[in-house]
């Protein structure tokens, strides 16, 4: 069954790990795209991918780098992680041709950083 | 810039009941994708519905319903006889084609009485 997966759906950690938040899609999806969402919360686009090697920052400043070797896995790294990083973080994909202008989103990745 | 602006940051209805979540929009560009999303608590996001806007023709999804004013850049959601499981955060969405970027709106919560 085609779908979109993060791992780990909850994450606790202490302030200056370095973390690294999985995403892999199976619907052989170009595109790709992280999302920083606090609780209830409006969406904010903080990377994003058109395709392998291909990655670009969002409208939302980050301190997380992201890299697409591989089509179907995004991962998005914290070199050093914060307070100011706890969050939610969702990954979401779309294909290549209409009628996929949508967004497939994966359950998200819930992140505290103490 | 493209904005989407959703005015009912919560709204109530009761149980079977219909309601209508607003949501507008600012563009230069003539042909484009609209969505809803809908958020369950702590669930993954999922697509309600979708609507080409070069289509007259409002778009329908079983209870979910649109309404599409173009020329007023208005595309509301009607939820018929709404179910304790419609409780969610709902947002309206706007596919970017220059960019591929899908620009959401805040979000209205949606809250179901029993």
């Amino acid at each position: 069954e085609a779908d979109i997966y993060q791992t780990p759906r909850y994450l606790v950690i202490g302030t200056g790990k370095k973390i690294t938040l999985e995403c892999s899609q199976t619907m052989g999806h170009d595109k790709m795209y992280w999302y920083q969402q606090d609780p209830g919360m409006e969406l904010h686009l903080i990377h994003y991918s058109y395709g392998v090697n291909s990655t670009e920052k969002g409208d939302l400043s980050s301190e997380s780098t992201v890299s697409r070797i591989r089509t179907e896995h995004f991962p998005l790294t914290l070199e050093s992680a914060r307070p100011s990083h706890t969050s939610q973080y969702l990954c979401a994909s779309s294909g290549r041709q209409e009628p996929s202008y949508e967004q497939y989103f994966g359950p998200g990745t819930r992140l505290t950083v103490t | 810039a493209q904005t989407v602006t959703q005015s009912q940051p919560e709204m109530s209805v009761q149980e079977a009941e219909t309601v209508t979540l607003s949501c507008t929009y600012d563009t230069s560009e003539s042909d484009y994708y609209l969505f809803w999303y809908k958020q369950p608590p702590s669930r993954q996001m999922i697509l309600v519905i979708r609507q080409e806007a070069y289509k007259q023709q409002n778009a329908t999804e079983n209870r979910f319903s649109v309404n599409f004013q173009k020329a007023a850049k208005s595309f509301s959601l009607k939820i018929s006889d709404s179910q304790l499981g419609d409780a969610a955060m709902y947002f309206c969405a706007y596919h970017q084609n220059r960019d591929d970027k899908i620009i959401f709106g805040k979000g209205t919560r949606l809250h179901i009485l029993p």
